[in-house]
């Protein structure tokens, strides 16, 4: 079926210190990956992505990788700062109809606390 | 601000009443999703359409329905309302019809089943 695993459920780093979360698929046939933040209050907001073509993609002190063989992919956020303390989610398209129509199924998400 | 409103922002009710919630994507969308988000269930795909017809089907129950209108603005109808219905109801938003484009989701709406 559907599924999309997340660990871990809370994460607690130093500020400036790297925060690690990853994520794993059930589908070989998802090819693509989006990671959004969510902040207290607000909806999920996109902060990068990477599609099956791609093993790694960097964008300032966030960078994803990814892994089809093993159906894992992670963010990694560098140099972590106290505006990087929000909710995190992966997702994984899958595809759910003969159509071809697709859907994006959330891991159960990341609580990330930046100590400053 | 991601352009995307949702109106109510916050929704009390009791059970087996029916409310609406109501989502204008951003300006240039086709596509309109809804989600659900409760503490135990995560985020959960509902539904999506994308100019004005349904284009995608997730969990959604059979006591809730959901229509694109013309001007592209979508509603949610939540009916027989259950406890367990309370969750945040998120509205997204994209260009195209596939799920690769980038959604933008509203604040969200509160519902509260008393």
């Amino acid at each position: 079926g559907e599924n999309v695993e997340q660990h871990p459920s809370t994460l607690s780093v130093q500020e400036g210190d790297s925060a690690v979360i990853k994520c794993t698929y059930s589908d070989s046939a998802s090819n693509y990956f989006p990671w959004y933040k969510q902040e207290l209050g607000k909806g999920p907001q996109l902060i990068i992505d990477i599609r099956s073509n791609v093993g790694e993609k960097k964008d300032q002190r966030i960078a994803v990788t990814l892994n089809k063989t093993a159906k894992h992919f992670s963010l990694h956020i560098t140099e972590t700062q106290p505006e990087d303390s929000a909710v995190y989610f992966c997702a994984a398209i899958f595809v759910i109809s003969n159509f071809g129509n697709e859907k994006l199924t959330f891991g159960t998400g990341t609580r990330l606390t930046i100590i400053p | 601000d991601s352009g995307v409103t949702q109106t109510p922002k916050h929704l009390i009710t009791a059970t087996g009443q029916r409310v609406t919630l109501r989502c204008s994507p951003r300006s240039g969308d086709l596509s309109v999703y809804w989600y659900q988000q409760s503490l135990d269930q995560g985020l959960q795909f509902l539904i999506q359409y994308y100019n004005g017809e349904e284009r995608a089907k997730g969990n959604i129950l059979e006591r809730f329905s959901a229509q694109q209108f013309p001007d592209l603005h979508s509603e949610l109808n939540l009916s027989s309302l259950e406890l367990g219905d309370s969750a945040l109801y998120f509205c997204a938003s994209s260009v195209g019809a596939g799920a690769l484009y980038e959604q933008y989701f509203g604040p969200g709406t509160r519902l509260t089943v008393t």
